[in-house]
């Protein structure tokens, strides 16, 4: 079965510098991976996804994520932080082979930016 | 265009009431899912629908019932509302997940049961 883990449940950052946020993944097939950002009190929406093209994905408001198979990660980053990226980011895994299969949430990453 | 509406935004419940939350999309997704989430769990699917007058059970289904007889709708039922069942609960639809589609996430509802 699959399963998300984010490796930090919280990570801090001064406005301008670089955000990580880590996502290890374990999926029995070739899986299709997302980041979704959730403001608070808001819904989520999708910041970016992989579906088996270019493991190099670019997602809006500035963020990337690189799909490493050998590593079973796809992190994100984004090279210089705004205080309006403080939000929780949670990674996501679905498997291609299981018609009607929900996702599969990482328990989330609260990211704090200061000035 | 709305996308994904829920209703209500919040409610508070007595122990052993019932009450239906209401999903509702216009984007003509055969897809729809209901999750909760907690702190520190992530979301959580409680049951999904694959089109009209299908339904599933997903990870935490235990005391929630769920309906589509419409398309655009997903109603999800509380029969005997409990504690434990204080969360916020999201809806989202999408096309096929099979093929990567992204879900469409509703704004939440939040609920206490006391």
């Amino acid at each position: 079965a699959q399963s998300v883990t984010q490796l930090d449940s919280h990570v801090s950052v001064s406005e301008g510098t670089p955000v990580l946020l880590r996502c290890n993944y374990s999926s029995s097939y070739s899986p299709s991976l997302f980041w979704y950002v959730q403001h608070p009190n808001k819904g989520l929406q999708l910041l970016l996804k992989y579906t088996s093209a270019a493991t190099l994905v670019k997602g809006i408001n500035g963020f990337e994520a690189e799909f490493k198979k050998s590593e079973t990660s796809f992190h994100l980053t984004k090279p210089s932080a705004h205080m309006s990226d403080a939000a929780e980011y949670f990674c996501v895994v679905s498997e291609a082979n299981q018609a009607g299969t929900a996702l599969i949430f990482g328990k989330g990453t609260t990211l704090s930016v200061s000035s | 265009n709305a996308g994904v509406t829920q209703t209500p935004k919040f409610r508070v419940l007595k122990t052993g009431q019932s009450m239906t939350l209401l999903c509702a999309q216009d984007m003509n997704h055969e897809y729809m899912y209901w999750y909760r989430q907690d702190p520190g769990m992530g979301l959580r699917l409680i049951h999904y629908s694959v089109g009209e007058g299908t339904t599933a059970k997903g990870e935490v289904p235990d005391g929630y019932n769920v309906s589509r007889l419409k398309k655009q709708n997903f109603l999800l039922g509380l029969e005997s509302a409990a504690p434990s069942q204080t969360s916020v609960y999201f809806c989202a639809s999408s096309r096929d997940p099979t093929l990567a589609y992204e879900q469409y996430f509703g704004p939440g509802t939040r609920l206490t049961v006391t």
